[in-house]
Protein backbone atom coordinates (compact mmCIF):
# COMPACT_ATOMS: atom_id res chain seq x y z
CA UNK A 1 0.00 0.00 0.00
CA UNK A 2 1.12 3.40 -0.93
CA UNK A 3 -0.99 5.20 1.66
CA UNK A 4 -1.94 8.62 1.41
CA UNK A 5 -0.02 11.11 -0.60
CA UNK A 6 -0.12 14.20 -2.11
CA UNK A 7 0.79 16.06 -5.14
CA UNK A 8 2.39 18.38 -6.03
CA UNK A 9 5.34 18.30 -2.86
CA UNK A 10 5.79 21.80 -3.75
CA UNK A 11 4.20 24.93 -5.71
CA UNK A 12 4.61 28.51 -5.88
CA UNK A 13 1.65 30.52 -6.64
CA UNK A 14 0.87 34.25 -7.61
CA UNK A 15 -1.63 36.09 -5.32
CA UNK A 16 -4.98 35.18 -7.61
CA UNK A 17 -4.09 32.75 -9.13
CA UNK A 18 -5.97 29.37 -8.18
CA UNK A 19 -5.07 25.27 -8.00
CA UNK A 20 -5.41 21.92 -6.91
CA UNK A 21 -4.25 19.87 -4.00
CA UNK A 22 -4.03 16.27 -5.05
CA UNK A 23 -4.69 13.69 -2.09
CA UNK A 24 -4.91 10.29 -2.69
CA UNK A 25 -5.25 7.51 -0.14
CA UNK A 26 -5.29 3.35 -1.27
CA UNK A 27 -6.04 2.16 1.95
CA UNK A 28 -9.88 2.07 1.51
CA UNK A 29 -10.70 4.27 4.39
CA UNK A 30 -13.74 6.78 4.96
CA UNK A 31 -12.36 9.30 6.76
CA UNK A 32 -10.41 12.07 5.18
CA UNK A 33 -8.86 15.59 6.35
CA UNK A 34 -7.17 18.42 4.98
CA UNK A 35 -4.80 20.42 7.72
CA UNK A 36 -2.43 23.39 7.37
CA UNK A 37 0.81 24.32 9.23
CA UNK A 38 1.93 27.87 9.56
CA UNK A 39 5.83 28.20 10.69
CA UNK A 40 5.86 27.47 14.50
CA UNK A 41 2.26 26.23 14.79
CA UNK A 42 0.14 23.08 15.14
CA UNK A 43 -1.85 22.02 12.59
CA UNK A 44 -5.23 23.26 12.51
CA UNK A 45 -8.32 21.35 10.27
CA UNK A 46 -9.68 22.52 7.33
CA UNK A 47 -11.97 20.28 6.06
CA UNK A 48 -13.08 17.07 6.15
CA UNK A 49 -15.12 13.99 4.82
CA UNK A 50 -16.82 10.95 6.71
CA UNK A 51 -17.57 9.41 2.72
CA UNK A 52 -18.19 9.83 -0.92
CA UNK A 53 -20.13 13.04 -1.02
CA UNK A 54 -19.85 14.36 2.61
CA UNK A 55 -17.92 16.90 3.55
CA UNK A 56 -18.10 19.48 6.37
CA UNK A 57 -15.87 22.37 7.75
CA UNK A 58 -13.16 21.99 10.01
CA UNK A 59 -11.48 25.29 12.28
CA UNK A 60 -10.00 27.17 9.27
CA UNK A 61 -12.35 26.69 5.86
CA UNK A 62 -12.16 30.35 4.63
CA UNK A 63 -10.74 30.85 1.09
CA UNK A 64 -10.92 26.67 0.35
CA UNK A 65 -13.18 24.35 -0.96
CA UNK A 66 -13.21 20.57 -1.07
CA UNK A 67 -15.30 17.80 -3.03
CA UNK A 68 -15.31 14.29 -2.35
CA UNK A 69 -16.60 12.08 -5.33
CA UNK A 70 -15.09 8.80 -4.57
CA UNK A 71 -13.50 7.15 -1.34
CA UNK A 72 -10.11 7.60 -2.33
CA UNK A 73 -9.00 11.25 -3.89
CA UNK A 74 -10.12 14.11 -1.37
CA UNK A 75 -8.73 17.17 -3.16
CA UNK A 76 -8.30 20.84 -1.99
CA UNK A 77 -9.16 24.01 -3.81
CA UNK A 78 -7.96 27.17 -3.32
CA UNK A 79 -9.58 29.64 -4.95
CA UNK A 80 -7.98 33.09 -5.60
CA UNK A 81 -4.98 32.60 -3.57
CA UNK A 82 -3.52 35.08 -0.98
CA UNK A 83 -0.14 35.27 1.08
CA UNK A 84 -1.94 34.38 4.30
CA UNK A 85 -2.73 30.91 2.35
CA UNK A 86 1.45 29.98 2.78
CA UNK A 87 1.71 27.00 4.87
CA UNK A 88 2.51 23.48 4.50
CA UNK A 89 -0.25 21.56 4.05
CA UNK A 90 -1.22 17.93 5.04
CA UNK A 91 -3.81 15.05 3.92
CA UNK A 92 -5.33 12.64 6.16
CA UNK A 93 -7.34 9.33 6.23
CA UNK A 94 -8.58 7.16 9.21
CA UNK A 95 -11.27 4.47 8.71
CA UNK A 96 -13.43 5.56 11.16
CA UNK A 97 -13.50 8.68 13.65
CA UNK A 98 -10.83 9.19 16.65
CA UNK A 99 -13.75 8.22 19.03
CA UNK A 100 -13.60 4.29 17.97
CA UNK A 101 -10.04 4.46 18.46
CA UNK A 102 -9.27 4.79 14.74
CA UNK A 103 -5.76 6.39 13.90
CA UNK A 104 -4.99 9.06 11.16
CA UNK A 105 -2.60 8.33 8.59
CA UNK A 106 -0.97 11.17 7.02
CA UNK A 107 0.78 12.30 4.03
CA UNK A 108 4.36 13.86 3.43
CA UNK A 109 2.55 17.22 2.45
CA UNK A 110 2.64 19.76 0.42
CA UNK A 111 4.22 23.07 0.90
CA UNK A 112 2.66 26.08 -0.79
CA UNK A 113 4.15 29.92 -1.23
CA UNK A 114 1.75 32.40 -2.53
CA UNK A 115 3.88 35.49 -3.33
CA UNK B 1 -12.06 26.09 23.53
CA UNK B 2 -9.14 23.27 23.35
CA UNK B 3 -5.46 23.77 22.91
CA UNK B 4 -2.14 21.85 23.22
CA UNK B 5 1.03 24.24 24.17
CA UNK B 6 4.34 21.99 24.40
CA UNK B 7 7.59 22.39 25.03
CA UNK B 8 9.21 25.20 22.75
CA UNK B 9 12.67 23.67 20.45
CA UNK B 10 14.57 22.87 18.84
CA UNK B 11 16.35 20.33 21.56
CA UNK B 12 19.43 18.73 20.97
CA UNK B 13 20.82 15.77 22.50
CA UNK B 14 23.57 13.15 22.28
CA UNK B 15 22.75 9.62 21.92
CA UNK B 16 21.56 7.63 24.66
CA UNK B 17 20.39 10.83 26.53
CA UNK B 18 17.26 10.85 28.34
CA UNK B 19 14.63 13.15 26.56
CA UNK B 20 11.82 15.15 28.00
CA UNK B 21 9.54 16.81 26.03
CA UNK B 22 6.35 19.12 28.34
CA UNK B 23 3.31 19.01 26.86
CA UNK B 24 0.10 20.40 28.83
CA UNK B 25 -3.55 21.25 27.44
CA UNK B 26 -6.82 22.94 27.99
CA UNK B 27 -10.18 21.29 27.20
CA UNK B 28 -13.43 21.19 28.01
CA UNK B 29 -14.12 18.09 28.31
CA UNK B 30 -12.03 14.26 28.95
CA UNK B 31 -9.93 14.76 25.85
CA UNK B 32 -7.80 11.33 24.15
CA UNK B 33 -4.00 13.00 24.14
CA UNK B 34 -1.80 11.61 21.59
CA UNK B 35 2.10 12.22 20.15
CA UNK B 36 2.67 12.12 16.47
CA UNK B 37 6.10 12.03 15.28
CA UNK B 38 7.62 13.46 11.91
CA UNK B 39 10.59 11.84 10.09
CA UNK B 40 12.43 14.02 7.86
CA UNK B 41 10.30 14.15 4.67
CA UNK B 42 7.98 12.12 5.39
CA UNK B 43 4.57 12.48 7.26
CA UNK B 44 2.86 12.56 10.71
CA UNK B 45 2.82 9.15 12.35
CA UNK B 46 0.45 7.97 15.77
CA UNK B 47 3.63 7.23 18.19
CA UNK B 48 1.28 6.55 21.35
CA UNK B 49 -2.09 8.01 23.12
CA UNK B 50 -3.80 7.52 25.65
CA UNK B 51 -7.48 8.49 26.32
CA UNK B 52 -8.11 8.09 30.16
CA UNK B 53 -6.47 9.64 33.10
CA UNK B 54 -3.69 7.60 34.47
CA UNK B 55 -3.21 5.86 31.19
CA UNK B 56 0.11 5.18 30.08
CA UNK B 57 0.98 5.20 26.35
CA UNK B 58 3.98 3.32 24.97
CA UNK B 59 5.74 2.54 21.46
CA UNK B 60 9.32 2.40 20.93
CA UNK B 61 10.77 2.76 23.66
CA UNK B 62 9.05 5.84 24.38
CA UNK B 63 6.38 7.21 27.16
CA UNK B 64 3.71 9.29 28.43
CA UNK B 65 1.36 9.30 30.85
CA UNK B 66 -2.17 11.22 30.94
CA UNK B 67 -1.97 13.48 34.08
CA UNK B 68 -5.71 14.55 34.39
CA UNK B 69 -4.70 16.74 37.84
CA UNK B 70 -1.91 18.69 36.14
CA UNK B 71 -3.55 18.69 32.35
CA UNK B 72 -0.25 17.27 31.09
CA UNK B 73 0.78 14.42 28.82
CA UNK B 74 5.22 14.36 29.16
CA UNK B 75 6.86 12.93 26.39
CA UNK B 76 9.82 10.50 27.28
CA UNK B 77 12.57 8.59 26.32
CA UNK B 78 15.60 6.96 28.36
CA UNK B 79 18.29 6.35 25.68
CA UNK B 80 17.57 8.63 22.13
CA UNK B 81 19.05 7.17 19.56
CA UNK B 82 20.32 9.09 16.20
CA UNK B 83 17.30 7.56 14.65
CA UNK B 84 14.52 9.82 17.25
CA UNK B 85 15.54 12.87 15.46
CA UNK B 86 12.35 14.13 14.29
CA UNK B 87 9.88 16.48 14.61
CA UNK B 88 7.07 15.82 17.39
CA UNK B 89 3.82 16.80 17.79
CA UNK B 90 1.26 16.49 21.05
CA UNK B 91 -2.46 16.46 20.49
CA UNK B 92 -5.30 15.81 21.48
CA UNK B 93 -9.22 15.01 20.21
CA UNK B 94 -12.52 15.21 21.91
CA UNK B 95 -14.96 14.50 19.05
CA UNK B 96 -14.98 11.96 16.11
CA UNK B 97 -13.05 14.23 13.68
CA UNK B 98 -10.82 17.20 15.15
CA UNK B 99 -7.28 16.93 16.52
CA UNK B 100 -5.79 19.85 18.02
CA UNK B 101 -2.17 20.29 17.77
CA UNK B 102 0.79 21.83 19.72
CA UNK B 103 3.63 23.30 17.71
CA UNK B 104 5.63 20.93 17.64
CA UNK B 105 8.91 20.15 19.25
CA UNK B 106 12.08 19.41 16.63
CA UNK B 107 14.62 17.19 18.14
CA UNK B 108 18.19 16.08 16.81
CA UNK B 109 20.17 13.42 18.26
CA UNK B 110 23.87 13.48 17.79
CA UNK B 111 26.30 10.55 17.56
Amino acid sequence: NAGVTQTPKFRILKIGQSMTLQCTQDMNHNYMYWYRQDPGMGLKLIYYSVGAGITDKGEVPNGYNVSRSTTEDFPLRLELAAPSQTSVYFCASSYSGLAVDNEQFFGPGTRLTVL
Amino acid sequence: GDSVTQMEGPVTLSEEAFLTINCTYTATGYPSLFWYVQYPGEGLQLLLKATKADDKGSNKGFEATYRKETTSFHLEKGSVQVSDSAVYFCALSEDDYKLSFGAGTTVTVRA
